[in-house]
């Protein structure tokens, strides 16, 4: 079945350094992509989005490219900020199946 | 805010015990998913609903159950309580005809029993 395999964490990373957390994923057809985040204490909130391969998702600097010869939508930041400390989740979500998430990557931005 | 609501946000309870989560979709959402974060934050998908009617089902035990009303609220019941089901509970809502069927996740239900 559809799955997501997401970089294992903990990722700790000094203020301002550049971010990356690798995601791959299997699925048959043409599933959207999705990168939630989860703060402390909080639910999850969808972060950035992709439908179509070559598509961008943008947010708060965050972004993520639908590559579907590397089946990957791997997320960056250029410049991280302490307020970036979270841990996020990489989805997919094939037609109106159940949405698959990956393990979750836990981010610790240092100042 | 994601427009889902949940309660309670905390409860905490025996073992053998049940309780009731609830949850509210956002206004036109007709689905509803439940889930399981544990403590090694590891998002489990528990049960689907759509409409009133049961979508999909995921790693749902026996003694937990799922309903939904036909004013779409939904809630888990979750019954003989064991140490391993302190988590969080997180429920989830989206619109089927949604461009990217992404979807709404509420603050959560954490459960702890003791």
């Amino acid at each position: 079945g559809d799955s997501v395999t997401q970089m294992e964490g903990p990722v700790t990373l000094s203020e301002e350094a550049f971010l990356t957390i690798n995601c791959t994923y299997t699925a048959t057809g043409y599933p959207s992509l999705f990168w939630y985040v989860q703060y402390p204490g909080e639910g999850l909130q969808l972060l950035l989005k992709a439908t179509k391969a070559d598509d961008k998702g943008s947010n708060k600097g965050f972004e993520a490219t639908y590559r579907k010869e590397t089946t990957s939508f791997h997320l960056e930041k250029g410049s991280v900020q302490v307020s970036d400390s979270a841990v996020y989740f990489c989805a997919l979500r094939n037609g109106n199946d159940d949405m698959r998430f990956g393990a979750g990557t836990r981010l610790t931005v240092k100042p | 805010d994601s427009g889902v609501t949940q309660t309670p946000k905390h409860l905490i309870t025996a073992t053998g015990q049940r309780v009731t989560l609830r949850c509210s979709p956002r206004s036109g959402d007709l689905s509803v998913y439940w889930y399981q974060q544990s403590l090694d934050q590891g998002l489990q998908f528990l049960i689907q609903y759509y409409n009133g009617e049961e979508r999909a089902k995921g790693n749902i035990l026996e003694r937990f159950s799922a309903q939904q009303f036909p004013d779409l609220h939904s809630e888990l019941n979750l019954s003989s309580l064991e140490l391993g089901d302190s988590a969080l509970y997180f429920c989830a809502s989206s619109d089927p005809s949604g461009t990217y069927n992404e979807q709404f996740f509420g603050p959560g239900t954490r459960l702890t029993v003791l």
